[in-house]
């Protein structure tokens, strides 16, 4: 079956640096992707998220990467802080169903991203 | 404020017992989902459902049941055949799909369900 994965289980970083988080595909007809923050013990919280054709988006300390040829993503988050520590997953979401009204999402198996003082 | 709830939090279960979870959304959502999350995995889904009284299986339904009479409602029940029940689960909701619209998934706090 398709998958999502990520190159990297954990990451750790000194706080203020920038972080980049990779993620890679494999279903090529993936239209649209997401990356979720999860923080211990609770439901993954929405980043940001990127169409398939774009090949960048910036939200708020966070750029979302998109490259179609290599089938990769990558997350970077500036000047990274503390909070930030959490596992980052990407997830492929597509339609699914007959009426194609529901959204299915595939997740990789996250990297924890430890952010040092 | 709306969002959704699940509950309980934490839920011991011994071997052969049903349970089930509570998930509850006041979002307006017509789409609902169930995902199970082990230690380093990624979440995998289990069911997921477009509209009332209508539901589909996932990639791991064997040994769960759901039920949808209610749009604000989807509880999950893991029966005695789930051969591996330990896990955190996690409920999520979404709008229909429009033109504009991302589809995000909006998540609950997680259910952990430990079977001793």
């Amino acid at each position: 079956g398709e998958s999502v994965g990520l190159h990297l289980p954990t990451l750790s970083v000194q706080e203020g640096d920038n972080s980049i988080i990779n993620c890679a595909y494999s279903n090529s007809a993936s239209d649209y992707f997401i990356w979720y923050k999860q923080e211990s013990g609770k439901g993954p919280q929405f980043i940001i998220d990127i169409r398939s054709n774009m090949d960048k988006r910036q939200g708020q300390r966070v750029t979302v990467l998109l490259n179609k040829t290599v089938k990769h993503l990558s997350l970077q988050i500036a000047a990274t802080q503390p909070g930030d520590s959490a596992v980052y997953f990407c997830a492929e979401n597509r339609f699914v169903g007959a009426s194609g009204s529901a959204r299915q999402l595939t997740f990789g198996s996250g990297t924890q991203l430890t952010v040092l003082p | 404020d709306g969002g959704i709830t699940q509950s309980p939090k934490y839920l011991f279960r011994k071997e052969g017992q049903n349970v089930t979870l509570s998930c509850e959304q006041n979002l307006n959502h017509d789409a609902m989902y169930w995902y199970r999350q082990d230690p380093g995995q990624g979440l995998r889904l289990i069911y997921y459902s477009q509209i009332v009284n209508d539901f589909q299986k996932g990639d791991i339904a064997e040994g769960y049941s759901v039920s949808r009479e209610k749009k604000e409602s989807f509880p999950l029940t893991v029966t005695s055949a789930q051969k591996n029940p330990t896990a955190f689960y996690l409920c999520a909701s979404s709008m229909i799909a429009q033109e504009f619209n991302t589809g995000e998934l909006f998540f609950g706090e997680g259910s952990r369900l430990t079977v001793l």
